[in-house]
């Protein structure tokens, strides 16, 4: 399985609704990231886990909260979003390198677009 | 900062022509770089990587990509263009001060491949 795997395809939440984003991959891969993308702009990212810890935060607002419960899903939490934060957002998943060292290509999913009202 | 440039928006071509997509980089220390495109709708696949070695690299889908060191740039190339290659593409690096943990990308660039 060479997959990337993202739930829901597509999301409408209100702002003062609580969703989550599902990822899962099969593939042994150690770390895991989440981007966001704006249409026709490059993914921004957001968080990277490595060997289930958080190791990687790029100042990423308290409303987007990230979860890691094994290997193989990664979790986005969503609550209180704002408009803007409507995107497409993308998980990724590669081996994890030695010491930390990552020279591996990463394996997207198919991104779930989140739209906020 | 390790980072890359895409100079071009968009590139055009007709079908059965050869194509670039270029990237240039700027980084300390030896780059690790890769493309990426990227359908409407969709997540970004995988196409290349330069780490070391031969400065031609081969990939996904007939295309290829040449690392220049002297110029500090690794453009994609395919020998002869199919209306199905018009998507965008994205060059990006891994970030040496992360540990290469985090992948930096560049713009973009669209390519339109025509019938």
């Amino acid at each position: 399985d060479t997959e990337v795997t993202q739930t829901p395809k597509h999301l409408v939440m209100g702002m003062t609704n609580k969703k989550s984003l599902k990822c899962e991959q099969h593939m042994g891969h150690r770390a895991m990231y989440w981007y966001k993308q704006k249409a026709k702009k490059p993914p921004e990212l957001m968080f990277v886990y490595s060997y289930e810890k958080l190791s990687i935060n790029e100042s990423v607002p308290s409303r987007f909260s990230p979860e890691c419960p094994n290997s193989s899903l990664l979790n986005l939490h969503l609550h209180a979003l704002q408009p803007e934060d409507s995107a497409l957002y993308l998980c990724a998943s590669s081996q994890e390198g030695v010491r930390l060292a990552n020279y591996n290509e990463q394996f997207f999913g198919p991104g779930t677009r989140l739209t906020v009202l | 900062a390790q980072s890359v440039a895409q100079p071009e928006d968009q590139v055009n071509v007709a079908e059965g022509n050869p194509l670039t997509v270029k990237c240039t980089y700027s980084v300390s220390g030896n780059p690790y770089l890769f493309w990426y495109v990227q359908y409407p709708n969709r997540g970004l696949q995988f196409l290349l990587k330069y780490i070391t070695g031969d400065n031609l690299v081969k990939g996904s889908y007939g295309f290829e990509a040449e690392f220049n060191k002297s110029q500090t740039s690794f453009h994609l190339k395919k020998p002869s263009a199919l209306v199905s290659d018009s998507a965008l593409y994205f060059c990006a690096v891994r970030d040496k001060n992360t540990g290469f943990q985090k992948l930096v990308f560049g713009t973009g660039t669209r390519l339109l491949v025509s019938p």
